[in-house]
């Protein structure tokens, strides 16, 4: 069955350190992944994707994720924690060369960040 | 450019009341779903559309219907409200570039007595 987990349902970090969100994944085929972020009342915005390529990409607000395929892994990390950094944080898959409208979701990690 | 909008926000209703959750989108984007957000479940597909004409279920469909007659438009309707289905519903797009990522709308936060 096609299915994304996040172990970590709550993590809280200080201010300045580095942060590692946990996904781990289990599809059928090549995945494209994702990670989302959402504010409390907000929808969901886009932090990066991987589609294909460089194994290690590049989001917004100074995040990044690594792609391992031998461990069904997309870890979501950041170097330094903001304070603006508190969120709830949301990993998704979907199908490789698929429509992107059909995602699973992980059930979210609530990230805190203590001053 | 506003994206995706839904409306309303908030809504509260009694059981077995209908109502429709209205999504609108102003991007030409093909592909459109309803997820819904419950606590601890992350979000949940309930109906997606690959163009105006064309809807399928998603993984939890049943007590919702969908329709979609133009581009811009994905309506979610609840024809008899269930406590079950107390819920933040959220609306996506996207192009059918499969290289592009799904936008969300804020949500509707909808609640059934």
């Amino acid at each position: 069955a096609q299915s994304v987990t996040q172990p970590d349902i709550h993590i809280t970090v200080s201010e300045g350190a580095s942060l590692e969100l946990r996904c781990n994944y289990s599809y059928g085929a090549t995945p494209y992944l994702f990670w989302y972020v959402q504010s409390p009342g907000q929808g969901l915005q886009l932090l990066l994707k991987y589609f294909s390529g460089d194994t290690l990409v590049q989001g917004i607000k100074g995040f990044e994720a690594e792609f391992k395929r031998s461990q069904s892994s997309f870890n979501l990390r950041k170097p330094s924690v903001h304070w603006s950094d508190a969120a709830e944080y949301f990993c998704a898959v979907g199908p490789y060369g698929g429509a992107t409208n059909k995602l699973i979701f992980g059930t979210g990690t609530l990230l805190a960040v203590q001053p | 450019n506003a994206g995706v909008t839904q409306t309303p926000k908030f809504q509260v209703l009694k059981t077995g009341q209908s109502m429709t959750l209205q999504c609108a989108q102003d991007m030409n984007h093909e592909y459109m779903s309803w997820y819904r957000q419950d606590p601890g479940m992350g979000l949940r597909l309930i109906h997606y559309s690959v163009g105006a004409g064309i809807t399928d279920q998603g993984e939890v469909p049943n007590g919702y219907n969908v329709s979609r007659s133009t581009t811009e438009d994905f309506p979610l309707r609840l024809l008899s409200a269930a406590p079950s289905q107390t819920s933040v519903y959220f609306c996506a797009s996207s192009p059918r570039d499969s290289n592009q990522p799904q936008h969300f709308g804020d949500g509707t936060r909808l609640s059934i007595l």
